[in-house]
């Protein structure tokens, strides 16, 4: 079956720092990954989406790849500002239209 | 332009009243799901939904009911509230055409007294 770890609990920063999350990702088939970001008091929002195929994405400073010798995906930032303060998830796809599969997720907190 | 929206944000139950979760999506999708949030649980799985007038249990159905009486509309039922249903909702959409990624609302917070 498919199973996700995601092992950072808690990720603390301060500004200008390096991010990276890691997310490894066990599965039979070629999966797709998404990863949500959610800020204190609003709902999860989709940030990256990354598959086996093409191996990146990238949005809002943020670069999600997928290492095939690791099966990981990674979430880094260059430089994080204290506003990257959240909750980031690494959720996989499902084929249908099923629910997604929320784990606890990474909490980053950048301070200035 | 919020695509899902939720009302109310925020309500106060009793224990043992009924509590209806409403949410409204203009992102013309044809799925919608309904979560909960805790405090060291993630987001959960309540009910979700393919197609207006039909309903599916998701992973922790016991003691809700769901509604789509539209493709826009999706409600969250609660009969008689407990104590433990106190947590934040979350509605979301989702379609083939976007490979199932799923858009939030922004949250309904439910405490049950």
């Amino acid at each position: 079956g498919n199973s996700v770890t995601q092992m950072q609990g808690q990720v603390t920063l301060s500004e200008e720092e390096f991010l990276f999350i890691n997310c490894t990702y066990s599965t039979t088939g070629y999966p797709t990954l998404f990863w949500y970001v959610q800020y204190p008091g609003e709902g999860p929002q989709l940030l990256l989406k990354v598959t086996t195929a093409n191996n990146k994405g990238s949005s809002r400073g943020f670069e999600a790849t997928y290492d095939k010798g690791t099966t990981s995906f990674h979430l880094q930032k260059a430089s994080v500002q204290e506003s990257d303060s959240a909750v980031y998830y690494c959720v996989p796809r499902n084929n249908y239209a099923q629910g997604l599969t929320f784990g606890l997720g990474t909490r980053v907190s950048v301070f200035p | 332009e919020a695509a899902v929206t939720q009302s109310p944000r925020s309500k106060v139950a009793v224990t043992g009243g009924k509590v209806t979760l409403s949410c409204h999506q203009t992102n013309n999708h044809d799925y919608m799901y309904w979560y909960r949030q805790d405090t060291g649980h993630g987001l959960r799985l309540i009910h979700y939904s393919y197609v207006a007038d039909s309903t599916e249990k998701g992973d922790i159905p016991d003691g809700y009911k769901a509604s789509r009486p539209s493709q826009e509309n999706f409600s969250l039922i609660l009969e008689l509230a407990s104590l433990s249903q106190t947590a934040v909702y979350f509605c979301a959409s989702s379609d083939v055409d976007n490979s199932y990624e799923q858009y939030f609302g922004p949250g309904t917070r439910l405490t049950v007294l």
